[in-house]
């Protein structure tokens, strides 16, 4: 069974501040990862994906990922944060042949400090 | 036009009250889901539909129980509510098995 684990449930950042937030999967098989996000009241919104063509993905908004198979990791990255960044940030999976829709990680709420 | 979209939006019910959900994808998909997310705003999947086949069932209690007219609606029936039930309820769908999912804005319910 794979599961989804993202470190840091709170992060805060400046703005204009790199923003880091962190994915680990443990899969039996390669897995589709994505990154969704989750403004107040609202429902989720795919940012970016990654089903095994690039390692680096590019998403909406700035965001980007970058797939590692050594670290088990699809970290979530944008260069410079904005304030409409803030939200609730969830990295999710799936396997690819398999029947399981998405697993998802606890989420991580970003909070960008002025 | 809204992709996927689930009415109502909010929810407020009392406990052994039988209700309702409706969810409905404009999208073409094949498959659709239902999401349930608590207060600590964790998301399991709780049925998906594909083609009109369940073929996710995770345990979830039988009061729960997917009907789907047809491939564009997924509505999901909640008999005997209980306090344990208020949550945010998120219909999705997507193309197929394990490609991304869209979503639809949620519906809050409370059992009071």
């Amino acid at each position: 069974a794979q599961s989804v684990t993202q470190l840091g449930s709170h992060v805060s950042v400046s703005e204009g501040a790199l923003v880091l937030l962190r994915c680990n999967y443990s899969s039996s098989v390669p897995p589709y990862l994505f990154w969704y996000v989750q403004y107040p009241n609202q429902g989720l919104q795919l940012l970016l994906k990654y089903t095994s063509a690039a390692t680096l993905v590019k998403g909406i908004n700035g965001f980007e990922a970058e797939f590692k198979k050594s670290e088990t990791s699809f970290h979530l990255t944008k260069p410079s944060a904005h304030m409409s960044d803030a939200a609730e940030y969830f990295c999710a999976a799936t396997e690819g042949g398999g029947a399981d829709g998405l697993t998802f990680g606890k989420g991580t709420h970003l909070i960008i400090q002025p | 036009d809204t992709a996927v979209s689930q009415t109502p939006k909010y929810l407020v019910t009392q406990m052994g009250n039988d209700k309702s959900i409706k969810c409905e994808q404009n999208l073409g998909h094949d498959t659709m889901y239902w999401y349930k997310q608590d207060s600590k705003k964790f998301l399991k999947i709780m049925f998906s539909y594909n083609n009109k086949e369940l073929i996710i069932n995770e345990t979830v209690p039988n009061r729960f129980s997917p009907k789907s007219p047809d491939k564009a609606h997924l509505n999901l029936h909640i008999n005997s509510l209980e306090l344990g039930d208020s949550a945010v309820y998120f219909c999705a769908s997507s193309l197929g098995l394990n490609t991304e999912a869209f979503f639809g804005q949620g519906t809050r319910l409370t059992v009071v």
